[in-house]
């Protein structure tokens, strides 16, 4: 299986709260989880990423978890802020043949913070 | 450092034409892959260049095809266009065709096929 699930589709949080997105997967070949921003207009930017040897990075205001044994992982912005408002997706990197590798893209969050 | 460069960013065909989209990489970086990214989904892989030979695809078809230069730069063309390619291209660079997967992508290229 090469889908990643991801949830919710949208949400919305306060200025100051914790925004929460999820992502599940099924191939145990994936080897590491990046997250991405994107912007309206723009293309996605890498923000953050995790290797499933490490159960937790954080980087600033953004956190990744990871459960390997549940095949999970989430992103986690303490102190939402307005800016932070934007498309969020997770991904999952496999190598695709003996020579490549590609990203399988979650579905997509459209985050919202609120003044 | 030069960051990832997509061109034209935006552009209309009408179904049945070709299109052309081009791509320079990030300094350094010498594979490129290809994403298509339709309205409200996450991009999905097209295929990835690697010391100018495509050395993976995704669920595309053939008339999905590409070239990648010396330098690095990429094309990918589309022929015998359809409506529901509609969709923003983006181009991401990174170093080495399988060992990371860190890639960096480009503003995308908006085709409209009317």
């Amino acid at each position: 299986q090469q889908q990643v699930k991801q949830s919710p589709q949208s949400l919305i949080v306060q200025k100051g709260g914790i925004s929460i997105i999820n992502c599940a997967y099924e191939n145990t070949a994936f080897d590491y989880f990046p997250w991405y921003q994107q912007f309206p207009g723009k293309g996605p930017a890498l923000l953050i990423a995790i290797r499933p040897d490490v159960s937790e990075k954080k980087e600033g205001r953004f956190t990744i978890s990871f459960n390997k044994s549940a095949k999970q992982f989430s992103l986690h912005i303490m102190d939402s802020q307005p800016g932070d408002s934007a498309t969020y997706f997770c991904a999952a990197f496999s190598p695709g043949g003996t020579s490549y590798g590609k990203l399988t893209f979650g579905q997509g969050t459209i985050l919202t913070v609120h003044p | 450092e030069t960051g990832v460069t997509q061109s034209p960013t935006h552009l209309i065909k009408t179904r049945g034409q070709q299109v052309t989209l081009r791509c320079s990489s990030q300094s350094g970086h010498n594979t490129v892959s290809w994403y298509q990214q339709a309205l409200g989904q996450g991009p999905q892989f097209i295929f990835q260049y690697y010391r100018e030979e495509e050395n993976g695809r995704g669920n595309f078809p053939p008339r999905f095809s590409g070239l990648q230069f010396p330098n690095y730069s990429s094309e990918l063309n589309v022929n015998a266009l359809e409506l529901d390619d509609s969709a923003l291209y983006l181009c991401a660079s990174s170093l080495g065709g399988r060992e990371t997967g860190e890639l960096f992508f480009g503003e995308g290229s908006r085709l409209t096929v009317l």
